[in-house]
């Protein structure tokens, strides 16, 4: 069975550039996490679709951010215009059921390492 | 969500038996309680869940005492492939509210 995919692994853009990173989920996934981390910071949550709809964007750091999963399969994340602070691993991940729910198990992509020069 | 704490950091010796103890003080009642563990340019992988008393898998060992206050990560006779920093998350299933909260980790370093 194929594991969260996401692409690309790294990308390198400069300050002001549009990227849209894309997460594959394990087929069947109804939930589909962002997260996020820094360098030197904690793993810190973007936002959380079920199926289509966004459940919870609280981690969303600002209106240059914007997460789609259309029809309810892969999702993407664009960050446009790119800052230098947007620097970091960028982690998708999906589960079954809520990730923080009993007996569920949370399968996180290998991450994209998005640099902004 | 209940805060977690743990040690930044930990050494152990190839064949030891380690364990990581992660406090939550403020756990509630619904909480549960898992680890992840994440290796370097990988993302985090689940390791095991509990909710009181103590939970074995195939990988590790999970003892959580009756306050649930704490747990304890039992990882026995570590090899080198074990180096990798563990996650202690404590977070429950509320409508709106389902994301799993990261904390500063336990970065574990075994040594030959």
């Amino acid at each position: 069975e194929a594991g969260v995919t996401q692409f690309p692994s790294h990308s390198v853009i400069e300050k002001g550039q549009t990227v849209t990173l894309r997460c594959d989920p394990i087929s069947g996934h109804d939930n589909l996490y962002w997260y996020r981390r820094v360098m030197g910071k904690e793993i810190k949550f973007l936002l959380h679709f079920v199926k289509e709809s966004k459940q919870d964007e609280s981690g969303m750091p600002n209106n240059r951010f914007l997460a789609e999963r259309t029809g309810g399969t892969y999702s993407t994340l664009k960050v446009q215009p790119a800052e230098l602070e947007d620097s970091g691993v960028y982690f998708c991940a999906s589960s079954q059921g809520p990730a923080t729910g009993w007996n569920t198990e949370a399968f996180f992509g290998q991450g994209t390492r998005l640099t902004v020069v | 969500l209940a805060k977690t704490t743990q040690p930044i950091s930990m050494d152990s010796y190839e064949g030891q038996e380690v364990n990581i103890t992660c406090s939550h003080n403020n756990i509630a009642t619904n909480d549960y309680i898992t680890w992840y563990q994440q290796f370097p340019s990988q993302g985090p992988r689940f390791i095991i869940q509990g909710y009181k008393t103590k939970v074995t898998n195939e990988v590790a060992s999970l003892f959580i005492p009756a306050d649930r206050k704490s747990s304890t990560l039992s990882l026995p006779r570590v090899s080198l492939s074990d180096t990798a920093v563990y996650y202690c998350l404590v977070g429950e299933t509320n409508f709106g509210n389902e994301k799993l909260t990261f904390g500063t980790g336990t970065r574990l370093t075994i040594i030959p």
